[in-house]
């Protein structure tokens, strides 16, 4: 799995978006990027995935580069609730072995 | 409502003793997996298991036992816990259609005394 760099820790002040960007320069062709959130102590949460298109979902989008060496997820709007731990992650979406490597994330917290 | 259900939430117990966590899904995923988190370290897998009977070792089986006898079931025993077993889990699940889509349950949180 190509490996990801994030930044350790953001802020973001609510109602405004939030955009937190993630380096993969060493990503393959068939490897997509995947973002989950743990919020404190609770189980991880599947968020988003793409490959090379710009995706949506009711909760967030994604945005990835031409190149596909990074990309940005966004929560439009972030909320309190949206504080969290937010890993970006990239593999291949068949055939893959092994467990999913969450790394260190960003901290995203959300001021009122 | 699609979960994965993991019990006890919380378990205080003493070196030796042998304990099981339980872990639930009714999504009917084939994929089921153990993690621990511990501060400094993030999420390191312990086991997982693609589909009923075949379980295989993540990064950080030793002192961990699983069992895959039922599709929607995967406990996690500890036959004889350590305090180096304080930790909290989680199970995942997923379907082997997507199997990087986890869906987690919310944690167990051992302490080992």
């Amino acid at each position: 799995d190509a490996k990801t760099t994030q930044p350790p820790s953001m802020d973001c002040a609510e109602g405004r978006a939030a955009n937190l960007p993630c380096n993969h320069s060493t990503i393959s062709g068939n490897e997509y990027v995947y973002w989950y959130r743990q919020i404190h102590s609770q189980g991880p949460q599947y968020i988003i995935h793409g490959l090379k298109n710009n995706e949506t979902n009711e909760m967030a989008s994604l945005i990835i580069t031409e190149d596909r060496k990074s990309s940005t997820l966004i929560l439009p709007h972030a909320t309190l609730r949206d504080t969290a731990v937010y890993y970006c992650i990239v593999r291949v979406e068949w055939g893959s072995q092994g467990n999913l490597i969450f790394g260190k994330g960003t901290k995203l917290s959300v001021k009122p | 409502e699609a979960q994965v259900t993991q019990n006890p939430r919380y378990l205080i117990t003493v070196t030796g003793k042998k304990l099981t966590v339980t872990c639930s899904q009714n999504m009917n995923h084939e994929y089921m997996s153990w993690y621990r988190q511990d501060p400094g370290l993030g999420l390191r897998q312990i086991y997982y298991s693609m589909n009923v009977e075949v379980t295989d070792k993540g990064d950080v089986p030793e002192g961990y036992k699983v069992s895959r006898k039922e599709k929607r079931n995967f406990p996690l025993i500890l036959e004889s816990p350590s305090p180096n077993q304080t930790s909290l889990y989680f199970c995942a699940s997923s379907s082997k259609l997507a199997r990087n889509i986890q869906y987690f349950g919310a944690g167990t949180r051992l302490s080992v005394l």
